[in-house]
């Protein structure tokens, strides 16, 4: 069975701090994975990886792939209440392209 | 944009109804998705469809079936609802490996 497992869960921090939030693994026929933020609505797309070692980057995130421990990190920089959200971490894998969620790590910034 | 809508915001039904959920795509996407949101459980795949007709289980698929009739619209049938499908409903659609846009989600309850 597919599994994508983040950490923490939930994480409280003062604004300007630095965050990182992990995700982790396990599927068959790995194809790329994306994360997402969540506020009071559906699911918004912040980056898809696909290859190992490559940064992506937006503004204040970053984002990487290790392909070979099965694992990949976000990071957010310079932190503001606007980055208070889920976020989310899926796995698109196998040959009909199934996508399974991790079930999100909820971040709070407070002043 | 891409614009992916589902046919109610909110719905309550009562047990043993037949409930439909519809979700209409206009990028031309092959895939999509039908999700469930729970507090703590984060997204779980119910069915996805790869193509017109063409439908694959995903992690909780009991007491669910689709249908994809046309390639915009992919279908979320409960065939005899229960309270425990009381729950958020997201539909997603992409193309294979991108990302996955989001419609706004239903709150289905029921009673």
């Amino acid at each position: 069975e597919d599994k994508v497992v983040q950490s923490p869960l939930s994480l409280v921090v003062h604004e300007g701090d630095t965050v990182t939030l992990n995700c982790s693994y396990e599927v068959t026929n790995f194809r790329s994975l994306l994360w997402y933020k969540q506020e009071k609505k559906a699911p918004t797309f912040l980056f898809m990886l696909t290859s190992s070692g490559i940064e992506k980057k937006s503004g204040r995130l970053s984002s990487i792939l290790d392909k070979k421990e099965l694992f990949s990190i976000l990071n957010i920089t310079a932190t503001q209440t606007g980055d208070s959200a889920i976020y989310l971490c899926a796995v698109v894998s196998g040959g009909y392209q199934k996508v399974t969620f991790g079930t999100g790590t909820k971040l709070q910034v407070i002043p | 944009d891409v614009k992916v809508t589902q046919s109610s915001r909110y719905l309550v039904k009562r047990t043993g109804e037949k409930v439909f959920l519809e979700c209409v795509q206009d990028m031309d996407h092959e895939n999509m998705f039908w999700y469930r949101q729970d507090p703590g459980l984060g997204l779980r795949l119910i069915y996805f469809s790869y193509d017109v007709k063409m439908k694959e289980k995903g992690d909780i698929p009991e007491g669910y079936s689709v249908s994809r009739e046309k390639k915009e619209r992919f279908s979320l049938i409960l065939e005899s609802a229960s309270t425990n499908q009381t729950s958020m409903y997201l539909c997603a659609s992409s193309f294979p490996s991108y990302e996955q846009y989001f419609g706004p989600g239903t709150r289905l309850t029921v009673t």
